[in-house]
């Protein structure tokens, strides 16, 4: 099983920051197949990049992704208030998917 | 607009089962697959299967084989889950996900369902 490892676990910046997390994984993904995810307080889970590097429908442009084989980044340019949440990660390969722990993006 | 509508809270005891239901609408049914992943309190996501509405095929994390079931009725376009031999750290909610087949990623989601064991 490909395990993924976000980091840091916890981020704290303001507003208008740039935020950088990082999802590493234990052997190479495809980029085809990595995927982003922002979750807010009681809410599920929001696809945010898929594909590594594409953008979901209705997903401003200040959120980008990027990376290959083992390490993954995503760059939100300049934070909003309404981006602080918790942000997984999560693959496909060898027949399983599975997710990274988060990373918490707190003001 | 595409909905995913879950079946409302459950509490179990230690030993039993639940059956935790999700209703799709407003796209075509057989053509996405339909996941299960859990997040237990404060936790990550944790993936544990999917199934083919087309066909029924279903396909488990290896984790949960044997113990967790899916099911589909096309005619009403719901998935159904059942975990048995439930223990407290089953208390989580689950979420149904789908995914467009092939493309291995969930672009929709759930409301979810909480669901707790406790004696």
């Amino acid at each position: 099983e490909i395990v993924l490892t976000q980091s840091p676990g916890t981020l704290s910046l303001s507003p208008g920051e740039r935020a950088t997390l990082s999802c590493r994984a234990s052997q190479s993904v495809s980029s085809s197949y990595l995927t982003w995810y922002q979750q807010k307080p009681d809410q599920a889970p929001r696809l945010l990049i898929y594909g590594a590097s594409s953008r979901a429908i209705g997903i401003p442009d200040r959120f980008s992704g990027s990376g290959s084989g083992t390490d993954f980044t995503l760059t939100i340019s300049r934070l909003e208030p309404e981006d602080f949440a918790v942000y997984y990660c999560q693959q496909y390969g060898s027949s399983q998917y599975t997710f990274g722990q988060g990373t918490k993006l707190e003001i | 607009q595409v909905q995913l509508v879950q079946s409302g809270a459950e509490v179990k005891k230690p030993g039993a089962s639940v059956k935790v239901s999700c209703k799709a609408s407003g796209y075509t049914f057989t053509s996405y697959f339909m996941h299960w992943v859990r997040q237990a309190p404060g936790q990550g996501l944790e993936w544990m299967g999917r199934i083919n509405p087309s066909d029924a095929h279903i396909h488990h994390a290896q984790k949960f084989q044997g113990r967790v079931t899916m099911t589909r009725d096309t005619s009403t376009s719901t998935v159904y889950m059942e975990v048995s031999s439930l223990t407290s750290e089953d208390t989580a909610v689950y979420y149904c996900a789908r995914e467009l087949e092939g493309t291995c990623y969930f672009d929709f989601w759930g409301q979810g369902t909480l669901v707790t064991v406790s004696s």
